[in-house]
């Protein structure tokens, strides 16, 4: 059973803090690694596809990392702001199944 | 320009009725998806489109059924809803199926079966 395993579950960061959380994934067949981020109310938002490994992705504050030799991609935050408080998906392709796979999801929320 | 566009926005449906959930998307994607998202679970896969006229099963096929008439349109029916439908659904789409492609959501569908 392919399964994508992602910690923390929750983060509490105060404003101007930074931060970092971790999506696990199994490294056989292993495609490529997705992470969208999604606000309340909101539908998911692509933020980063990553298929190398020693890959590093940057969109402003917000940056990846992706090592599929262990099967894990951290996610990275600087100097988090309000708006930054959002659940971050990641989720893994893999060739065996032709699917993707979510993990569950770290729900991030930003103290002003 | 809309994006992803689903109706209903929530339903309350008796078990054992037939339900067709709609999506539309205005992207000229050639690949589509259908998604359930339960409580502590991520995003699971339904049913997929790679492109017009061909779909596949994803991870939670069962009680489900898709068409892909043509690439605007996926509708996810439910032939015979059972209570543990209850999901929020989710269609998505990208530019081509695989694994580099990001995915475009649409803004959901509460169902709730009774």
């Amino acid at each position: 059973i392919l399964n994508v395993e992602q910690s923390p579950q929750s983060l509490h960061v105060q404003e101007g803090d930074s931060t970092n959380f971790t999506c696990s994934f199994p490294s056989s067949n292993f495609y490529a690694l997705h992470w969208y981020r999604w606000e309340t109310a909101k539908s998911p938002e692509a933020l980063f596809v990553m298929t190398l490994n020693g890959d590093e992705k940057k969109k402003g504050r917000i940056s990846a990392t992706l090592n599929t030799k262990e099967g894990y991609s951290y996610l990275y935050i600087k100097g988090s702001q309000p708006e930054d408080s959002a659940t971050y998906l990641c989720a893994s392709w893999y060739s065996s199944a032709s699917k993707i796979i979510f993990g569950s999801g770290t729900r991030l929320s930003i103290r002003p | 320009i809309a994006g992803i566009t689903q109706a209903p926005t929530s339903q309350i449906l008796a078990a054992g009725r037939r339900m067709t959930l709609r999506c539309t998307q205005d992207m000229r994607h050639n690949a589509m998806y259908w998604y359930r998202q339960d409580l502590g679970l991520g995003l699971r896969l339904i049913h997929y489109s790679n492109t017009a006229g061909t779909t596949g099963k994803g991870e939670v096929p069962d009680g489900y059924s898709v068409s892909r008439a043509n690439t605007d349109d996926f509708p996810l029916t439910l032939a015979s809803a059972v209570p543990s439908q209850t999901s929020v659904y989710f269609c998505a789409s990208s530019e081509e199926w695989g694994s580099y492609n990001e995915q475009f959501f649409g803004p959901g569908t509460r169902l709730t079966v009774l």
